[in-house]
């Protein structure tokens, strides 16, 4: 069955500095994949939607990658201020676009 | 756009009630509905797909009996947790999808309901 991971430890940075967060998924091959962030006691808030054959996608300050070879995606926040501090999950969805699998999520700190 | 609700957002029960849940799409029509359930520091797992006027997909593990789920409209699916028991108790988060421009794949969630049983 698919395994998807994402690093269970918090990340802690410095305000202003760029976060980066990893989806690692095994035994599956998505059509796309979506960041989505979550706050405490919140639904989760969808930010980015990356396809397989595309390699990076921009969105203000967030970039994701999607590399479908290493079958990883990495997380970019430039800049990074204290309100960017939440969980960030990863979702995979394949052709039949009927189920979504997340990741465990990152929660990211960002200290100001 | 694409606002999702859910209601209530907590509640608190004694154990063998029945309590029911309501996702709603505010400003667009759902054809699926997903309902997630997370437990702390979790993440959110899949319970069941309901698509507008069918049953409801559940996934391994999840029990129909006890969580009853109804799309009864494009804007409207409940889930109804019966007899609930403590082990019940978690965040229960609904989602939408539509096929409509622009909103295709990407699906949008309610804020969450908290279900504590007593």
């Amino acid at each position: 069955s698919q395994k998807i991971e994402q690093n269970s430890e918090a990340l802690n940075i410095q305000e202003g500095k760029t976060a980066t967060l990893t989806c690692n998924y095994t035994n599956y091959s998505p059509a796309y994949l979506q960041w989505y962030r979550q706050d405490p006691g919140r639904g989760p808030v969808f930010l980015l939607l990356i396809r397989e054959n595309e390699k990076e996608k921009r969105k203000e300050r967030l970039k994701v990658t999607f590399d479908t070879t290493l079958k990883q995606s990495l997380f970019h926040i430039t800049a990074s201020q204290p309100a960017d501090s939440a969980t960030y999950l990863c979702a995979l969805d394949g052709y039949n676009f009927n189920k979504f699998y997340f990741g465990s999520g990152t929660k990211l700190n960002v200290k100001p | 756009g694409a606002v999702v609700s859910q209601h209530p957002s907590r509640v608190i029960c004694k154990s063998g009630t029945s309590v029911k849940i309501e996702c709603r799409s505010l400003d667009f029509q759902a054809t699926t509905m997903f309902w997630y359930r997370q437990f702390p520091k979790q993440s959110l797992m899949l319970m069941a797909t309901s698509n507008e006027g069918s049953k409801a997909t559940y996934e391994q593990g999840v029990e129909k009996d006890k969580f009853l789920i109804n799309h009864a409209s494009l804007t409207l699916s409940t889930l109804t947790v019966t007899s609930a028991h403590p082990e019940d108790s978690s965040f229960y988060i609904c989602s939408a999808r539509s096929p409509q421009t622009g909103l295709g794949e990407t699906q949008y969630f309610g804020p969450g309901t908290r279900l504590l049983v007593l």
